[in-house]
């Protein structure tokens, strides 16, 4: 196993509500990514953080926000949810951004 | 033009056959390349890093062609576990991770 840990396993929401979900990176890594995987498609980059400062964002709205704080884990929000953003969302912890290995995901159902 | 594309399949062999994926990037600037193999309803999972030399992990080969921006991998005697999708995937800037939409691969007795 990695050794990254993403919590809840399973969530549903109604539209217009918000979320937080949660990612423990494996120990010694430094840097948490997070990817949308709608059905049948690969991941799409949300965003990067690397020592507790954004590295990079993909095209999502602003209402996809996030944190990362001292031990390394993060936080992804999502404002004002959209039928669309039903996913399973996935993070991705590594060292310095070279190989990423994901944690088993949270998979939102927004209704 | 998708940034990284693969055949979708379905590849259906049988148990000991050999099979071939391959994927093409547009993005000349890419730094690293990986083969990532996801199961039903699960994570992606690393499967190889991919060398500008290539590179062979036991019944694993994956090539790298930089010039013609094009990245294969090659599973040699087919096993049923190895039944998954299997997802090619580029890292441009250091950060983000580009995946293909995957290949389905299907391997039967």
């Amino acid at each position: 196993e990695t050794g990254v840990t993403q919590s809840p396993t399973h969530l549903i929401k109604t539209r217009g509500q918000q979320v937080t979900l949660r990612c423990s990176s494996q120990s010694g890594h430094n840097t948490v990514s997070w990817y949308q995987q709608a059905l049948g498609q690969g991941p799409q980059f949300i965003f990067q953080y690397y020592r507790e400062e954004e590295n990079g964002r993909g095209n999502f709205p602003p209402r996809f926000s996030g944190l990362q704080f001292p031990n390394y884990s993060s936080e992804l929000n999502v404002n004002a949810l959209e039928l669309d953003d039903s996913a399973l969302y996935l993070c991705a912890s590594s060292l310095n951004s070279y190989e990423q290995y994901f944690g088993p995901g949270t998979r939102l159902t927004v209704t | 033009r998708k940034e990284v594309e693969q055949d979708p399949g379905p590849f259906n062999v049988p148990e000991g056959a050999t099979v071939a994926f391959n994927c093409t990037y547009s993005n000349s600037a890419s730094q690293s390349f990986f083969w990532y193999r996801q199961d039903c309803r699960k994570e992606p999972k690393l499967l190889m890093s991919v060398y500008s030399s290539g590179n062979e992990d036991g019944r694993f080969t994956a090539q790298l062609n930089r010039a013609s921006q094009y990245i294969s991998l090659l599973i040699r005697d087919s096993k049923l576990s190895d039944s998954a999708t299997y997802l090619c995937v580029v890292n441009q800037a250091g950060t983000a991770l580009i995946f293909g939409k995957g290949t389905t691969l299907s391997v039967s007795s």
